[in-house]
């Protein structure tokens, strides 16, 4: 099993910045996805989480009306749409593989994490 | 929101001796109908991402060494190191996931 993010950098105060986390090693589409942040220097913070179809969506309150999860089953692909970033958004943001199906589960594999700066 | 809450925030333990880690949540996370603790631990090496290391509260994942043991149910649960070795220095995180899927706030375990 291999994650891997991408789509990281420094943005602006209330620019965009889209996330792809690339998946193999699994049957992509009958898992469910997540995203998880950790500010430098702080705990773990669950940010999203998308069922193996995308039928279903959840967020952190933090996010609700900015970010939004998707997947894209045909490429084993993972995304995060992040809006109107704020500075209490930095943070690296992984992507972590449910380890069986459902909508609440542990994470199982995570990826390394890409580093998302917001900053003018 | 189910909140967790873990103590202590730090700990320094001997190696050969043994690590326990508290983690408590603000309701049961103990679903009824199959009497099973929805309750995960982790471990987060520096620059590393985390590493499940128990589900069901006191289930290993697949080659975790057995010096760690979860234990616990409904809303206080432990995880036990029985022997510290030197590559167990790490932050530890509870989960719940008997809804979203929220973290305590880590501990950060260092050898004395």
């Amino acid at each position: 099993v291999q994650l891997v993010e991408s789509g990281g950098g420094v943005v602006q105060p209330g620019r965009s910045l889209r996330l792809s986390c690339a998946a193999s090693g699994f049957t992509f589409s009958t898992y469910g996805m997540y995203w998880v942040r950790q500010a430098p220097g702080k705990g773990l913070e669950w940010v999203a989480v998308i069922s193996y179809d995308g039928s279903k969506k959840y967020y952190v309150d933090s996010v609700k009306g900015r970010f939004t999860i998707s997947r894209d089953n045909s490429k084993n692909t993972l995304y995060l749409q992040m809006n109107s970033l704020r500075a209490e958004d930095r943070a690296v943001y992984y992507c972590a593989k449910g380890h069986w199906q459902g909508d609440y589960v542990p994470f199982d594999y995570w990826g390394q994490g890409t580093l998302v700066t917001v900053s003018s | 929101d189910i909140v967790m809450t873990q103590s202590p925030d730090s700990l320094a333990v001997s190696l050969g001796e043994r690590a326990t880690i508290n983690c408590k949540s603000s309701q049961s996370v103990l679903y009824r109908s199959n009497n099973k603790n929805y309750l995960a631990w982790y471990q987060q090496k520096p620059g590393q991402p985390p590493k499940l290391l128990i589900y069901w509260a006191s289930t290993r994942e697949s080659g975790v060494p057995d010096r760690f043991s979860g234990s616990g149910s409904g809303t206080d649960f432990t995880l036990t190191i029985s022997s510290l070795q030197a590559e167990d220095v790490a932050v530890y995180y509870c989960q719940q996931y008997y809804s979203t899927p929220f973290f305590g706030q880590g501990t950060k375990l260092e050898i004395k």
